[in-house]
């Protein structure tokens, strides 16, 4: 469950068109995903979760899609806007204890 | 309705000193976590606590880090002696007694700690 220490992988779109954000997970165990936003110099916003009998659910412009067959959650963001860009993480929690962990993150550069 | 606070926001150490990170968690809330942040990473799990309880400390150093959430007051982050190596951002989450229940935490603003 621990994340790896790589460059993040930046993923370019342009205003208005459709993003997404794909995640791998390692723990088949893993019960609860959360993806979240980060600006630069803040802490993580909560973006939507997913439960893992789930395998979709919707909210205001994004959707989190989850395939526990290959252990991968995406991120969609429809027309994505210049505020949009961050960095985003997909979080797992393996177990019953509250605790999770982080993917590695992907940049999300808007163009205008 | 403040979200969760941590000072100081920037902290300046050198090496073989102490540094203490602060963390104010959301009212209401009584689980803290904490998690360190190296640039271009993701966040890593440190430390889960309750009030007065350490829950889990798997992802804590072994040597030189401490937490504490006291009955009173904020919860505390403490790395003495302090080397290069720790230089991170540290971001504090609360979430409500809620047990194992799907709880989303809810994250500071974080404290970013350079050491000379």
């Amino acid at each position: 469950g621990e994340n790896v220490g790589l460059h993040l992988p930046t993923l370019s779109v342009q205003e208005g068109d459709n993003s997404i954000i794909n995640c791998a997970y390692s723990n088949s165990a893993s019960d609860y995903f959360i993806w979240y936003k980060q600006e630069s110099g803040k802490g993580p916003q909560f973006i939507i979760d997913i439960r893992s009998n789930m395998d979709k659910r919707q909210g205001q412009r994004v959707t989190v899609l989850l395939n526990k067959t290959v252990k991968h959650l995406s991120l969609q963001i429809a027309a994505t806007q210049p505020g949009d860009s961050a960095v985003y993480f997909c979080a797992e929690r393996p177990g019953n204890f509250n605790k999770f962990y982080f993917g590695s993150g992907t940049k999300l550069n808007v163009k205008p | 309705n403040a979200g969760v606070m941590q000072n100081p926001r920037h902290l300046v150490r050198r090496r073989g000193q102490e540094a203490r990170l602060r963390c104010s968690p959301m009212k209401g809330h009584s689980h803290v976590y904490w998690y360190r942040q190296l640039p271009e990473e993701g966040l890593k799990f440190m430390v889960y606590l309750q009030k007065e309880n350490i829950i889990d400390e798997s992802g804590m150093p072994k040597e030189r880090f401490s937490a504490e959430f006291p009955k009173e007051g904020p919860s505390i982050l403490r790395i003495q002696q302090v080397v290069r190596g720790d230089s991170a951002a540290y971001f504090c989450a609360s979430s409500p007694p809620a047990g194992g229940l799907d709880n989303e935490q809810f994250f500071g603003p974080g404290t970013r700690l350079t050491v000379l």
